[in-house]
């Protein structure tokens, strides 16, 4: 039983559409985050979330803390955003790890 | 701000070889972190430090794998001997113990890729 789901686990979109990956949790949490990774292994962290909404640029991320869901939205994609986008969350001093969503944006 | 500092990037051992990594985290980072990823799962946490005392060693295989930061700053760790089933990256991350509780923020490492043969 893993105790952080995402989907898609993979998705292809082309260049410009809207994109969302959602996360669901089971556990109770003091934050969420969204990581990005790229081939090669590096991973940076897009946003950390305890309530509500946040932006910068084109990515938004959203949590339900009453539905423990989260959604990471890519406006405007781009072949740049290609990379493993991964949800973590913080649950005392446990942090769990989803097993990623793969997304590749074909020019 | 210099960023979390891991080497090597890559290493290739035999299996029962011995392997040790290193991590530097940014600077006044009282907590560290290594993970484990195997290709196509999800990081795999193996020891949390805050300062040189360990918090979470739970999900660390202690038969063959050893962490150590001995002065609280930069960790090492120890696999020995090393199987097939290690072959994985391996991240360290670090954060501050000068943020709000809800904000917990990680800052992860390139990583080190290791491939058992």
């Amino acid at each position: 039983k893993n105790e952080v789901e995402q989907s898609p686990q993979n998705l292809t979109a082309q260049e410009g559409e809207f994109i969302t990956i959602n996360c669901s949790y089971s556990v109770g949490i003091s934050a969420l985050h969204w990581l990005q990774q790229h081939p090669g292994g590096g991973i940076v962290s897009l946003f950390m979330l305890s309530s509500g909404k946040k932006k910068h640029g084109r990515l938004i991320a959203t949590i339900n803390i009453q539905e423990k869901h989260s959604s990471l939205h890519i406006t405007a994609s781009h072949p740049r955003d290609s990379a493993v986008y991964i949800c973590a969350v913080r649950s005392g001093n446990q942090f769990y790890f989803g097993t990623g969503t793969s997304l590749t944006v074909i020019p | 701000e210099a960023g979390v500092a891991q080497s090597p990037r890559y290493k290739i051992i035999e299996k029962r070889q011995s392997v040790a990594f290193w991590c530097n985290p940014i600077s006044g980072h009282a907590t560290l972190y290594w993970y484990q990823q195997i290709l196509g799962q999800g990081p795999k946490l193996l020891i949390q430090f805050q300062n040189n005392g360990v918090v979470d060693d739970s999900q660390l295989p202690k038969d063959r794998f050893s962490a150590e930061r001995l002065k609280g700053v930069d960790s090492t760790l120890k696999i020995q001997p090393a199987k097939l089933e290690d072959s994985a990256v391996y991240l360290c991350a670090s954060s501050s113990l000068n943020t709000p509780k809800s904000s917990y923020e990680q800052y992860f490492g390139p990583g080190t890729r290791l491939t058992v043969t």
